[in-house]
């Protein structure tokens, strides 16, 4: 299994461009979702999805837009990009169900692409 | 929402010695707890992780403690090893919620 692959690994834009973030995965996990990591900063949730055709608002939705057709692709999408959101964004994906009571919600990330408005 | 305050932000340990990171968190029914290492350049790693139905759980020289009352759980690290220097983050999940991260520990092991 390739895990979850993510495309671009790098990328620059000018302010006022749009781009899409491109995110799949092989595991058949019916959870995926966006974060977004600023420099020395945590990760904070850009938006999420629980299965094809349903997505939901995260911590920092404001300037992005997702899409959810498939279990393997959730690709984020950037219209106006600003300076503000200059970032490393990191897409996941999670099995829903948990193996008994001692079971795990494990998130596998992706590499990561890197993203610079000027 | 949730809430997840880490500390320290940065510790530097000889070789050898044990590293604690500790993290709080403000939603009681938060349920899982997984601990994230993230090499540089790379996504973070789940390294180890705890429900809310268990109080310790250990793997090889890494272990996590959880007290449900006081809101806080933490990383042991023991027997530092130089490969052990990354930026680890805890974090905390509510059933069909993502995660909320604690803003990370940058863990420098001295030779």
């Amino acid at each position: 299994n390739a895990g979850v692959t993510q495309t671009p690994k790098f990328r620059i834009l000018k302010i006022g461009q749009s781009m899409t973030l491109q995110c799949a995965q092989d595991m058949n996990h019916n959870y995926m979702y966006w974060y977004r990591q600023d420099p020395g900063m945590g990760l904070k949730l850009i938006y999420y999805s629980v299965g094809a055709g349903i997505t939901d608002k995260g911590e920092v939705p404001n300037g992005y837009n997702v899409s959810r057709s498939t279990t393997e692709d959730f690709p984020l999408r950037l219209e106006l990009a600003a300076p503000s959101q200059t970032s490393v964004y990191f897409c996941a994906s999670s099995y829903a169900g948990t193996s008994g009571a001692t079971g795990s919600y494990e998130q596998y990330f992706g590499p990561g692409t890197r993203l610079t408005v000027t | 929402g949730e809430n997840v305050e880490q500390h320290p932000s940065t510790l530097s340990v000889q070789e050898g010695d044990s590293a604690v990171i500790k993290c709080t968190y403000s939603d009681s029914a938060s349920n899982y707890f997984p601990w994230y290492k993230q090499e540089l350049g790379k996504g973070p790693q789940l390294i180890i992780d705890i429900r809310s139905n268990v109080g310790e759980k250990k793997d090889q020289r890494i272990a996590v403690t959880l007290n449900k009352t006081a809101k806080h759980f933490s990383l042991h690290i023991t027997e530092t090893q130089p490969e052990d220097s990354a930026v680890y983050f805890c974090a905390a999940y509510r059933s069909r919620r993502a995660l909320t991260f604690g803003s990370g520990t940058r863990l420098q092991v001295q030779p």
